[in-house]
């Protein structure tokens, strides 16, 4: 049981538009900032947000992060078939004292 | 650029101990922390804990507390993680990763890894 909570499963059509929720609390995410990993199979996570809404260099601005109380978002537009991938969210909890997880999303573009 | 590169693939019988390496190069070792996650198979990201090189000092998950020891070795750029006592469900890959650092808000997340290490529990 993650301690945060995403979706299992999204897709949707090359080309469009995605969002892949991240609930939690106020432990974490209500006062912490949110990041976000892409991980392919079989190989290490890859940053794509951090700070909730900033974007590593040669992240492509398709990637995109917003926070709303104790949720975050990460949106990817113009969906290309390398984007399946699965799609991590964490953060830092004060309360367990230690980086939290959402349980991951795996991204279909169909 | 920066390259972190772990030690290979272990397997291990219950209640022995594993130690993973994981070596530095293409950045100061000393002024980043190296964090350490793992990942069971087929399952998400799990917290282990942080080393800071240049002090030593480290922080655990709770759930690893007692079993999991992490050193640093700043002459040869190395970072170690120790776990004991393994069991069964420790059956993972073990990734070390460096903290971003002090240009971010946010704590312990990294944008560099090293390749992961398979380390498989079996009688």
């Amino acid at each position: 049981q993650s301690v945060l909570t995403q979706p299992p499963s999204v897709s949707a059509a090359p080309g469009q538009k995605v969002t892949i929720s991240c609930s939690g609390s106020s432990s974490n995410i209500g006062n912490n900032y949110v990041f976000w990993y892409q991980q392919f199979p079989g190989t290490a996570p890859k940053l794509l947000i951090y700070d909730n809404n900033k974007r590593p260099s040669g992240i492509p601005d398709r990637f995109s992060g917003s926070k709303s109380g104790t949720s975050g978002t990460l949106g990817i537009t113009g969906l290309q078939t390398g984007d399946e991938a699965d799609y991590y969210c964490g953060t830092w909890d004060t309360s367990l004292n230690a980086v939290v997880f959402g349980g991951g999303t795996k991204l279909t573009v169909l | 650029q920066v390259q972190l590169v772990q030690s290979g693939a272990e397997v291990k019988k219950p209640g022995a101990s594993v130690k993973v390496s994981c070596k530095a190069s293409g950045y100061s070792f000393s002024d980043y922390y190296i964090l350490w996650l793992r990942q069971a198979p087929g399952q998400g990201l799990e917290w282990v804990g942080w080393i800071n090189p240049n002090s030593g000092d480290t922080s655990y998950a709770q759930t690893f507390q007692g079993r999991v020891t992490m050193t640093s070795d700043t002459s040869i750029r190395a970072a170690y993680m120790e776990l004991s006592r393994l069991r069964f469900d420790d059956t993972a890959i073990y990734f070390c990763a460096k903290d971003y650092g002090p240009d971010s808000f946010g704590w312990y997340f990294s944008d560099s890894w090293g390749q992961g290490t398979l380390v498989t529990v079996s009688s």
